[in-house]
């Protein structure tokens, strides 16, 4: 089945830096891919997703990229805010089904 | 944009209680809906998918006696927690589609808490 990685695990940034979140998966069927973030208590929300066929896809502050050949895609977001903090979660579909990362524990200091 | 409403958003019982979960498409038909778990500081853990008119498909682990699913509707599909125990507290989430394939919309989970 697929299997999804996901790093780092926590990641700090200062306001106004970038943040990169990576991800892995295994299954080369696999062909969309989205990004949830996930503030505490709360469902998560789709804030971006790119399909197999696009290489990056970008969306004012966040950009997503993605490399077939060796599986992985990252989540990028430039000049961050406080309100960027939160657990952001990558998915490759499986199938009908997703399978997610563990998460990123994104701080955003002020 | 696509909306799922879940019910109700947060609820305590006691050991041994059933609880039942409503996940409702609003504005769309969903022939499929998905039920997840997240224990506090985890990844979202896919429990079955719903298939509207047939049994649901269980992942490996999870007690189909246990978590029943009923997808009677286009628009509902319901997790009961039969027996429920301090064990099966946790976050209870639902996903569905508009379209197969595409990013789904969660809804706003249950926090389930069993005393």
């Amino acid at each position: 089945g697929e299997n999804v990685e996901q790093h780092p695990s926590t990641l700090s940034v200062q306001e106004g830096d970038s943040a990169v979140i990576k991800c892995t998966y295994s299954d080369s069927a696999s062909n969309y891919f989205p990004w949830y973030k996930q503030e505490l208590g709360k469902r998560p929300q789709l804030i971006i997703d790119i399909r197999s066929n696009v290489g990056e896809k970008k969306d004012q502050r966040i950009a997503v990229t993605l490399n077939k050949t060796a599986k992985h895609f990252s989540l990028h977001i430039t000049e961050t805010q406080p309100e960027d903090s939160a657990v952001y979660f990558c998915a490759a579909n499986y199938g009908q089904n997703f399978v997610f990362g563990p998460g990123t524990r994104l701080s955003v200091l002020p | 944009g696509a909306v799922v409403s879940q019910h109700p958003s947060w609820v305590i019982c006691k050991s041994g209680t059933s609880v039942k979960i409503e996940c409702r498409s609003l504005d769309f038909q969903a022939t499929t809906m998905f039920w997840y778990r997240q224990f506090p500081k985890q990844s979202l853990m896919l429990m079955a998918t719903s298939n509207e008119g047939s049994k649901a498909t269980y992942e490996q682990g999870v007690e189909k006696d246990k978590f029943l699913i009923n997808h009677a509707s286009l628009t509902l599909s319901t997790l009961t927690v039969t027996s429920a125990h301090p064990e099966d507290s946790s976050f209870y989430i639902c996903s569905a589609s508009r379209e197969t394939g595409n990013g789904y919309t969660f809804g706003s989970g249950t926090r389930l808490t069993v005393v």
